[in-house]
């Protein structure tokens, strides 16, 4: 089974800290995706890589960044959180191709106070 | 890039079929009408996924129009475990949109 994991299910961090979450895959996937999800407006990409060490921007990705230095891992970087960040955050995980099937995450939720 | 667009919420009693439509009149050629489920709670699981001809596997059956602008979901026989968002969306090189679901409720 793949098996697509993220550090925390739960993290609570103050206006203007720094804040990561990562994602590990285990199934060698080329791709991997961020994004986050908010009530009544869905999932939405924030950003994905297709490969170590690039990255490319999804839909909303003011105010983070990412980072793929090894091809299982994917890093969403929240440079200084702030409140309208508290959101569900789910990491996926696919072949090569867009097209190919992701596997997500359980999700971790982030609350910005 | 498609967007999609779902009814926000259906009910379908246990053991009937659930039919959840989805449009999308701005797909194109290359890209693949997906769906996904969400559970409360867990991060989303895909069902199936077609471009023109319809698919079954052992979870759902897809059918897509012949101008490929609505697809319906089927579960045959629907369970309380299907009880979830289910989301559909339309992925192509550069699309990669979820869109809002639709919430489907099945009732004992």
């Amino acid at each position: 089974d793949v098996k697509v994991t993220q550090s925390s299910r739960y993290l609570v961090k103050r206006t203007g800290e720094k804040v990561f979450l990562e994602c590990v895959q285990d199934m060698d996937h080329e791709n991997m995706f961020w994004y986050r999800q908010d009530p009544g407006l869905g999932l939405r990409l924030i950003y994905f890589s297709y490969d170590v060490k690039m990255k490319e921007k999804g839909d909303i990705p003011e105010g983070y960044s990412v980072s793929r230095e090894k091809k299982e891992r994917f890093s969403l970087i929240l440079e200084s959180a702030s409140t309208n960040q508290t959101s569900m955050y789910l990491c996926a995980s696919g072949g090569g191709l867009p097209t190919d099937t992701q596997y997500f995450g359980p999700g971790t939720r982030l609350t910005v106070l | 890039d498609a967007k999609t667009t779902q009814p926000t919420s259906m009910d379908c009693a246990e053991g009937r079929a659930a039919n959840l439509p989805c449009n999308h009149s701005t797909i194109s050629g290359n890209e693949y009408v997906y769906w996904y489920r969400q559970i409360h709670s867990q991060g989303p699981q895909y069902i199936i996924h077609g471009l023109k001809n319809n698919e079954t596997n052992e979870m759902a059956s897809l059918i897509i129009t012949e101008d490929r602008k609505s697809s319906t979901l089927i579960l045959p026989h629907a369970t309380l475990r299907d009880t979830a968002v289910y989301y559909c969306f339309c992925f192509g090189a550069n699309n990669l949109f979820f869109g809002t679901g639709t919430r489907l409720t099945v009732i004992p």
